[in-house]
């Protein structure tokens, strides 16, 4: 089975600007949790999508939004970027909701100049 | 909300010694996670713990649960270069919100 796939894998982006991720889940995953990692922060949640809704939602501003489509795609889209959202962003699927095992794709390194 | 804390922060160990990390969650926890990310990689599932007291070994690796379900631990015995990595306990909380709290992550780098 292909595992989670993610892009683009690198982006730079300048503060002010937009930018929309994207998420390919392992084959059958129904549930995607986004997450930002940071070197001084750890692993911070954004949110969670099941179904096509939004089950959970991380501490982040509304500039942070995310939607799933039904075939379990995801994307998360970042407005008006500052250059504290330069990050790693990770996105995981798993079989269910519910505190499943994840399984993390390799990421986007977004860097906000 | 929430909180899931680890240590150490980070550890430095000599190749073949002995290695710990320990997770405590501010809440009762209806199960613990366990992820180790090599550096430039991402987190990777290792185990999930259930039971409060559990105990379950992969080869050098030891992870347990405490009988409280707010603590958990991974030692590695005899550790090799391959260990190198980040650690992270991931617990999820008992009280019905089923969102996974990441741990602070333990950062355990081998002397060779």
């Amino acid at each position: 089975k292909a595992g989670v796939t993610q892009t683009p894998r690198y982006l730079i982006k300048t503060r002010g600007q937009q930018v929309t991720l994207s998420c390919s889940p392992i084959s059958g995953h129904r549930s995607v949790s986004w997450y930002q990692q940071t070197p001084g922060q750890g692993l911070q949640f954004l949110f969670e999508y099941f179904s096509e809704t939004q089950r959970n939602k991380g501490n982040f501003p509304g500039r942070f939004s995310g939607r799933q489509f039904s075939n379990s795609r995801s994307e998360m889209n970042v407005s008006t970027l500052e250059l504290g959202d330069s990050a790693l962003y990770l996105c995981a699927s798993s079989l269910d909701r519910g505190g499943r095992e994840q399984y993390f794709g390799p990421g986007t390194r977004l860097t906000v100049t | 909300g929430q909180q899931v804390m680890q240590i150490p922060q980070y550890q430095h160990v000599q190749e073949g010694e002995d290695f710990t990390t320990y997770c405590n969650s501010s809440t009762t926890l209806s199960n613990i996670q366990w992820y180790k990310q090599r550096p430039g990689g991402h987190p990777v599932f290792l185990i999930q713990l259930v039971k409060s007291g559990e105990v379950k070994k992969q080869k050098r690796l030891t992870f347990q649960f405490g009988e409280a379900k707010k603590n958990s631990s991974l030692h590695i015995t005899a550790t090799q270069t391959t260990d190198v990595g980040t650690y992270f306990c991931a617990g999820l909380s008992s009280f019905g919100n089923e969102k996974l709290t990441f741990g602070t992550g333990t950062r355990l780098t081998i002397i060779p």
